[in-house]
């Protein structure tokens, strides 16, 4: 399995605190994503990076922020939490960008905001 | 917005049965990939087929395409109970170098 590791595995929290989830990676992959899975949704991305302090917005970031400084860790952020943002977060990486390589993903963070 | 949706949403089967599901996707391609995940776990990669290419094998997994039609099918050969998991197709379209996922097909293989 690749090396990726997500913190925390859960979270409950209440709505408007700030949620910085974690994602870490020994491969030393270039790009790294943020998705969150939601119930019929399958996975939307919130924010990619393609490298160090170099990222993207994706499908569906209101609300999200992100954060490369090291090449192994992209962070992700929720500035105010809302009920809708409950939600199962996975991190993945891949060796380059778009679809002709694989994407490998991390165990997922399970985010719940009361 | 999902470009690629699996058919049917569920399948349930019996042990050493083939596994069949489909994925429709709305604009060209230039990959089309297929995912596995099991119940709490991240996807795990099972193939990537490129537009050029019609088929593709893996050990049990069977994958075609057929871009005419937009669509692709995971043929999953002599099903185990280890094979229950959800199966998620994902696109890249042309110009767009970022993986749209489907909502997935659920598979339970009976013992």
């Amino acid at each position: 399995d690749a090396g990726i590791t997500q913190s925390p595995r859960h979270k409950v929290t209440e709505t408007g605190t700030p949620v910085t989830l974690r994602c870490h990676q020994t491969e030393n992959h270039r790009y790294m994503y943020w998705y969150r899975q939601d119930p019929g949704h399958g996975l939307r991305l919130i924010h990619y990076s393609y490298g160090v302090k170099d990222t993207d917005k994706g499908e569906v970031s209101d609300g999200y922020s992100v954060s490369r400084s090291k090449t192994e860790d992209f962070l992700l952020t929720l500035e105010s939490a809302t009920s809708s943002q409950t939600s199962v977060y996975f991190c993945a990486i891949s060796e380059a960008r778009g679809g002709n390589q694989p994407q490998h993903f991390g165990d997922g963070t399970r985010l719940s905001i009361l | 917005s999902q470009q690629g949706e699996e058919d049917p949403q569920a399948l349930s089967i019996q042990e050493g049965e083939n596994a069949t599901m489909n994925c429709s996707y709305k604009t060209s391609i230039n990959n089309l990939q297929w995912y596995r995940q099991n119940s709490g776990r991240g996807l795990v990669h099972l193939i990537l087929i490129r537009s050029n290419e019609r088929e593709k094998h893996s050990g049990r997994l069977r994958v075609t395409l057929d871009t005419s039609k937009k669509s692709s099918s995971l043929l999953i050969t002599a099903s185990r109970a280890a094979d229950t998991a959800s199966y998620f197709c994902a696109t890249d379209s042309l110009g767009d170098y970022k993986l749209s996922f489907g909502a997935g097909t659920t598979v339970t293989v009976r013992a």
